[in-house]
């Protein structure tokens, strides 16, 4: 059974400050790796992807992979309250045609 | 105008009652989703159309059928309607470019309450 594993949260940080999401992937072949953002009662949107080991960054947001331990994480710099809700971590497996795979989602709280 | 388009946004219905979902995508994209989150927001794959292809089919009770009848359309059919079946459905489309797939493009989802 293919796995996306996040901490659910609440993760709460003050704003301005550094807030940073993990998630981790059992398919040791699994290609692309996203990072959706979920208002409460909206549909979840797209704020990166990743496919190569390292760093990616846009704006305030740097996603980071490491293929080796099968890990991606995104950390969002100077939180705004905006920036509260439900980050999803979505993983595509090695396959065509084979669907994204979504983590349970965190949590996020940014208070003023 | 609305990228992926899901109808209805709303479904109230008693148990037992059969209810469709429909979908329409203008993006030009070949490969469309069903997913369904629970109350808990956990989103899970249940079908996928790739040109009008069932490709995916998750473990999935046969209450549910979905109809592509071309790449911008993709219905979902559930009868005999249960409780757990409360959810919210999204609809999702992506142009698939092999092994590195596109992103995904979500509908607004279509929440069902069963009573």
């Amino acid at each position: 059974q293919k796995e996306v594993e996040q901490n659910s949260g609440p993760l709460s940080v003050p704003e301005g400050a550094i807030a940073s999401l993990n998630c981790t992937y059992s398919d040791r072949g699994s290609q692309s790796f996203f990072w959706y953002r979920q208002y409460s009662g909206k549909s979840p949107e797209l704020i990166m992807f990743i496919y190569s080991n390292g760093d990616k960054e846009d704006g305030r947001f740097t996603a980071q992979l490491n293929k080796a331990s099968q890990y991606v994480s995104l950390l969002i710099r100077d939180s705004q309250p905006s920036d509260s809700a439900t980050y999803l971590c979505a993983v595509k497996g090695p396959r065509a045609g084979t669907a994204l795979i979504f983590g349970k989602g965190t949590t996020l709280s940014v208070s003023s | 105008d609305t990228a992926v388009s899901q109808t209805p946004k709303y479904l109230v219905t008693q148990m037992g009652n059969d209810k469709s979902i429909k979908c329409e995508q203008n993006l030009g994209h070949d490969t469309m989703y069903w997913y369904k989150q629970d109350s808990k927001k956990f989103l899970k794959i249940m079908f996928s159309y790739n040109n009008k292809e069932l490709i995916i089919n998750e473990t999935v009770p046969n209450r549910f059928s979905p109809k592509s009848p071309d790449k911008a359309h993709l219905n979902l059919h559930i009868n005999s309607l249960e409780l757990g079946d409360s959810a919210v459905y999204f609809c999702a489309s992506s142009h698939d470019r092999g092994i590195v797939t596109g992103e995904l493009f979500f509908g607004e989802g279509s929440r069902l309450t069963v009573l």
